[in-house]
């Protein structure tokens, strides 16, 4: 079982500018999370899908943010019109259908800084 | 939302030391969850918890499920210098279509 990979690791913008973060969680995990995590801070989140639906957003979540996961399987982040805010790491999790003990795991993120 | 306190927010250790930290909440939860986070790296899972009281070991690391089910804890035994990290605790809410994390504990440990 491969874990859950990003792309891209890092990101530099420049404000204003959209960019675009994709997740691949581990094969057949149904569920998927986005989390933003800032200095010196816990993980935030920010939306969950199970299989391709988009079942919770956080208020963290402004109209510049979009997240889409067409297949149920890989899922994009967009933010539109970048602000120097917006730098943080952005994390995305993966979680197997529900069963009686949860577990959750991480991707190794992608650093965004908007210059 | 939920808030996770942690404690410590950091600690500075001698190797070999045993390490212990705690996680609260003004909530009830189901499930805790401790991961471990390297710099511009994504946390890892250490342990889980699913019933309260319940203690669970993972190698030098034990964590604990509080009775009240507001609270966990976890303990490094005899550490090492590969344990430097910031731990997180994490629970989720009650339909786990969201997982809520404390501000982490930092552990240095000298050599």
């Amino acid at each position: 079982d491969t874990g859950v990979s990003q792309d891209p690791r890092h990101k530099i913008t420049k404000r204003g500018q959209n960019v675009t973060f994709r997740c691949d969680p581990i094969s057949e995990h149904n569920r998927l999370y986005w989390y933003r995590q800032t200095l010196g801070q816990g993980p935030e989140f920010l939306t969950y899908f199970q299989n391709e639906a988009q079942l919770e957003k956080s208020r963290l979540l402004s109209d510049r943010f979009s997240a889409e996961r067409p297949k149920g399987s890989f899922s994009t982040l967009e933010i539109q019109r970048t602000e120097q805010g917006d730098s943080a790491m952005y994390l995305c999790a993966s979680s197997p259908r529900r069963q009686a003990q949860e577990t959750q795991y991480f991707g190794p993120g992608t650093r965004l800084l908007v210059l | 939302g939920q808030q996770l306190n942690q404690s410590p927010q950091s600690m500075f250790i001698q190797e070999g030391e045993d390490v212990s930290m705690n996680c609260t909440s003004s909530s009830i939860f189901n499930t805790w969850l401790w991961y471990k986070q390297d710099p511009g790296e994504g946390p890892v899972l250490l342990i889980a918890l699913y019933k309260a009281g319940e203690l669970t070991s993972n190698g030098r690391l034990t964590a604990q499920f509080g009775i009240t089910r507001k609270d966990s804890f976890l303990n490094i035994s005899a550490s090492i210098p590969s344990d430097v990290g910031i731990y997180f605790c994490a629970g989720p809410n009650f339909t786990f279509n969201k997982f809520y994390f404390g501000s982490g504990t930092k552990l240095n440990v000298k050599p």
